[in-house]
């Protein structure tokens, strides 16, 4: 089956400066690329989401960036905030109502004032 | 428009037990998914029902099991509790399921003592 592979598991930066977390998976059948933000007591929100055909997503602050043929993608926060931090999930899927999602193992992003 | 919706928030059961989850979709969403979150194990997939089938299952025994009822809304049950099955146990929807957007409850915690 799946499986992703998530680093770093904990990523401390300086309010203001830009943070990367990388994710890399198995499957290249996999098509579907969310990355979740999750805070203590809560459920997992998604933050933003990507697909195979497509190579690169901006959202305000937030970019995911994807090769498929190294079967990598990657979450970058730029500007920093305090409200940033929390752990973060990517996760995969083949899509498709194949299978759920196959998650990482979290990173926790910690916002240093 | 209203998010996932989980009850319980909490729940304390004893070994050998059995117990049933709610989740209650986002309105006009028909695939639920369930998932487990455990700090060793991190979010595993558990099954995804759509329009009352389940559609997908994930490595979980038989004592985990779970229903969608015509409005969408969807049980899940454990059955011979272990203390093993302590999580925190999340439910997503989405629309269609597979590759499209799932948005998750705040979960159920349970606590098998």
């Amino acid at each position: 089956g799946e499986n992703v592979e998530q680093h770093p598991s904990t990523l401390s930066v300086q309010e203001g400066d830009s943070a990367v977390i990388k994710c890399t998976y198995s499957d290249s059948a996999s098509n579907y690329f969310p990355w979740y933000k999750q805070e203590l007591g809560k459920g997992p929100q998604l933050i933003i989401d990507i697909r195979s055909n497509v190579g690169e997503k901006k959202d305000q602050r937030i970019a995911v960036t994807l090769n498929k043929t190294a079967k990598h993608f990657s979450l970058h926060i730029t500007e920093t905030q305090p409200e940033d931090s929390a752990v973060y999930f990517c996760a995969a899927s083949k899509g498709g109502g194949a299978d759920g999602l196959t998650f990482g193992k979290g990173t926790h992003l910690i916002i240093q004032p | 428009k209203a998010g996932v919706t989980q009850t319980p928030r909490y729940l304390i059961k004893t070994r050998g037990q059995q117990v049933t989850l709610s989740c209650s979709p986002i309105s006009g969403h028909r695939s639920v998914s369930w998932y487990q979150q455990t700090p060793g194990q991190g979010l595993q997939f558990l099954f995804e029902y759509f329009s009352e089938t389940q559609r997908n299952k994930g490595n979980f025994p038989g004592r985990f099991s779970g229903r969608q009822f015509s409005n969408s809304r969807s049980e899940m049950n454990v059955s011979t509790l272990e203390l093993g099955d302590s999580a925190l146990y999340l439910c997503a929807s989405s629309s269609t399921g597979g590759w499209t957007e799932a948005f998750f409850g705040q979960g159920t915690r349970l606590t098998v003592v």
